[in-house]
């Protein structure tokens, strides 16, 4: 059973902080893994992608991969009201050439003023 | 063009009716989804096209019928639905490839679908 676990919070944050958002999944052998920012009533839309161990930093995004412990994490620097949304993290698993990736259920944000 | 457009934005048809959802994407990809997502819940995947041709059904009923005319767009068809078939209704694309390692979706607006 392939999974993505998140907490679905919500995670509260003041804004100009940092949030950090994490997600663990089960198959060791995932190759790529996806952040999508959702907000209520919207599609998700792509925020980032990372494939590689290490940090992917784009903007005040930065994802976290750790293959050996199994995780990825999302970190939002300089947190915004505007930042309020669920984070859906997605994970595509090695298995059969598929590349359907596993959503996890994802995490509610809240940036207060 | 870097977009997945939807329509219709909202649709609300009765037990009886027969319906479609239309996709569409102008991105060159050769592969298209349909996700079925409720309040609260991820997106959950409900067919996979690939290269026009359907290659996963996540055991989805049959009064949901898709259908891939070309390689850009993607359809819906709805018939006898159930009130519990009401949600947002999803279509995404990607790339379609054995090799590399992205493969990111990129997602159209949906269509709330409401059954009465």
């Amino acid at each position: 059973q392939k999974e993505v676990e998140q907490n679905s919070g919500p995670l509260s944050v003041p804004e100009g902080a940092i949030a950090s958002l994490n997600c663990t999944y089960s198959d060791r052998g995932s190759q790529s893994f996806f952040w999508y920012r959702q907000y209520s009533g919207k599609s998700p839309e792509l925020i980032m992608f990372i494939y590689s161990n290490g940090d992917k930093e784009d903007g005040r995004f930065t994802a976290q991969l750790n293959k050996a412990s199994q995780y990825v994490s999302l970190l939002i620097r300089d947190s915004q009201p505007s930042d309020s949304a669920t984070y859906l993290c997605a994970v595509r698993f090695a298995s059969g050439g598929s590349y359907i990736p596993t959503f996890g259920r994802g995490t509610s944000l809240i940036v207060h003023p | 063009d870097t977009e997945v457009t939807q329509t219709p934005k909202h649709l609300v048809m009765g037990m009886t009716n027969k319906k479609s959802l239309k996709c569409e994407q102008h991105m060159g990809h050769r592969a298209m989804y349909w996700y079925k997502q409720k309040a609260k819940k991820p997106p959950e995947l409900m067919f996979v096209y690939s290269y026009e041709k359907l290659s996963i059904n996540e055991s989805v009923p049959s009064r949901f019928s898709p259908e891939c005319p070309n390689s850009s767009l993607l359809n819906l068809h709805l018939h006898a639905l159930q009130p519990e078939d009401s949600a947002l209704y999803l279509c995404a694309s990607s790339q379609a490839s054995s090799g590399g390692a992205s493969r990111e979706q990129f997602f159209g607006p949906g269509t709330r679908l409401t059954v009465l």
